[in-house]
Formats: structure tokens, C-alpha cells, sequence
């Protein structure tokens, strides 16, 4: 079945600092991307998803890039702000699983202001 | 239109006990997947409902059962608690089996 690595485990930054966390999946069949944000307390929150029909999304300071060759997939945060501090996981799922999905281990991302 | 929401937030069982836990899907939604989050972990899918039948299921024994009414809301069973199966349950709605999930904020279970 599919695989999904995330890394850092843990990033912090300066308040308006980029950053940027990186996840690997194993299946190549997988074509959904979903990225997730989880408050303490709370469930996650979708915040950005990407088909494998395009190599990048962005949505205002959050952007996801995909190089399916290397099965990579990528969140970017621009001008992070305190608020942004929570868990993010990434998550992938091929084709023939449609929305059944594999997460990675999250990151604790702490931006400091 | 109201978001997925989850009963009840937090439930404490001893090893042995049998537990159910409840999910209402979101409005125009037939399609309900559990996870289950360890401490510290992502969260693990269990299985998934899509108009009451059981769609696809993940790497969980069979005493994880569950189910889904014609309402489309859903229900997770697990018999014979054990003291692994201490968790955040989650459950996530979709207006379909390819379409994106929205997450409910979950059922804390503390199995003692």
C-alpha cells in the first residue's frame, strides 16, 4: 500500500519567514494531495489539495508544488504569522482508492513573532 | 450548512469494553471515512461508507465495525477494547468517494 513520509517533524520560524514542508509517497499510481491543518483541540482542516494533473496550486500565502517523477510534494507558507503555528500533515491517495487516505507523521510548525 | 460533527468529544472505557461512536456528515454529503489518530501521529484510515455499504477499508482487525444510515450519518463500533485502541477518532465527510473530506473534530478515547 502507500507510503508517506514528511519532514521536518518539527520547523519553526521567524513571524514572516517562508516555510516549507516536503513529503514523499511510494505509490506512483497516487493522484490526490490533500494538505491538512490541525489546531490543538481540534480536527484538520483542509487547507490546500492538488491533483497530479498539475505541478503547482497556489491559494493567497499557501502554495503546494508536485514533481511526480521523484514523488514529491511540497507545502510553501509565505509571511507566516503567528496563527499559523499548528500541525500539518500531508496526505496522498492513488486513483483506485479515490479520497481513502494515507497521512504523514505531521508537522509541528512554530512561528514565532 | 453545518460541518461534520462528532459525538460524544470524549469517552473513557476500561480493556474489554465495547464503544460507539457517532458521526454526522455534512449536509449533501454520502460518503463518511474514519481515522484514527494515535497521540502524535497522522491519522490512519479504518474505513469508509459510501451510500451505507462499506466502500474500502484499511489495516484495522474486524472487532472495528461500522455503519451508515440512509441519512448518510455513520457509526464506529469497536468491541474488546484494548488499551492501543487510546486515540482521537476522526471522522470525515465527502459529497463523494473521490471528492475532498472535511474533518469533524473528533472523539477522544481513553481506553484504561
Amino acid at each position: 500500500g502507500e507510503n508517506v513520509e514528511q519532514h521536518p517533524s518539527t520547523l519553526s520560524v521567524q513571524e514572516g519567514d517562508s516555510a516549507v514542508i516536503k513529503c514523499t509517497y511510494s505509490d506512483s499510481a497516487s493522484n490526490y494531495f490533500p494538505w491538512y491543518k490541525q489546531e490543538l483541540g481540534k480536527g484538520p482542516q483542509l487547507i490546500i489539495d492538488i491533483r497530479s494533473n498539475v505541478g503547482e496550486k497556489k491559494d493567497q500565502r499557501i502554495a503546494v508544488t508536485l514533481n511526480k517523477t521523484a514523488k514529491h510534494f511540497s507545502l510553501h507558507i509565505t509571511e507566516t504569522q503567528p496563527e499559523d503555528s499548528a500541525v500539518y500533515f500531508c496526505a496522498a491517495s492513488p486513483l483506485r482508492a479515490g479520497n481513502m487516505l494515507t497521512f504523514g507523521g505531521g508537522t509541528r510548525l512554530m512561528v514565532k513573532p | 450548512e453545518t460541518g461534520v460533527t462528532q459525538s460524544p468529544t470524549h469517552l473513557i472505557k476500561t480493556r474489554g469494553q465495547q464503544v460507539t461512536l457517532r458521526c454526522s456528515s455534512q449536509s449533501g454529503h454520502n460518503t463518511v471515512s474514519w481515522y484514527q489518530q494515535a497521540l502524535g501521529q497522522g491519522p490512519q484510515f479504518i474505513f469508509q461508507y459510501y451510500r451505507e455499504e462499506e466502500n474500502g477499508r484499511g489495516n484495522f482487525p474486524p472487532r472495528f465495525s461500522g455503519l451508515q444510515f440512509p441519512n448518510y450519518s455513520s457509526e464506529l463500533n469497536v468491541n474488546a477494547l484494548e488499551l492501543d485502541d487510546s486515540a482521537l477518532y476522526l471522522c470525515a465527510s465527502s459529497p463523494g468517494t473521490k471528492e475532498t473530506q472535511y474533518f469533524g473534530p473528533g472523539t477522544r478515547l481513553l481506553v484504561l
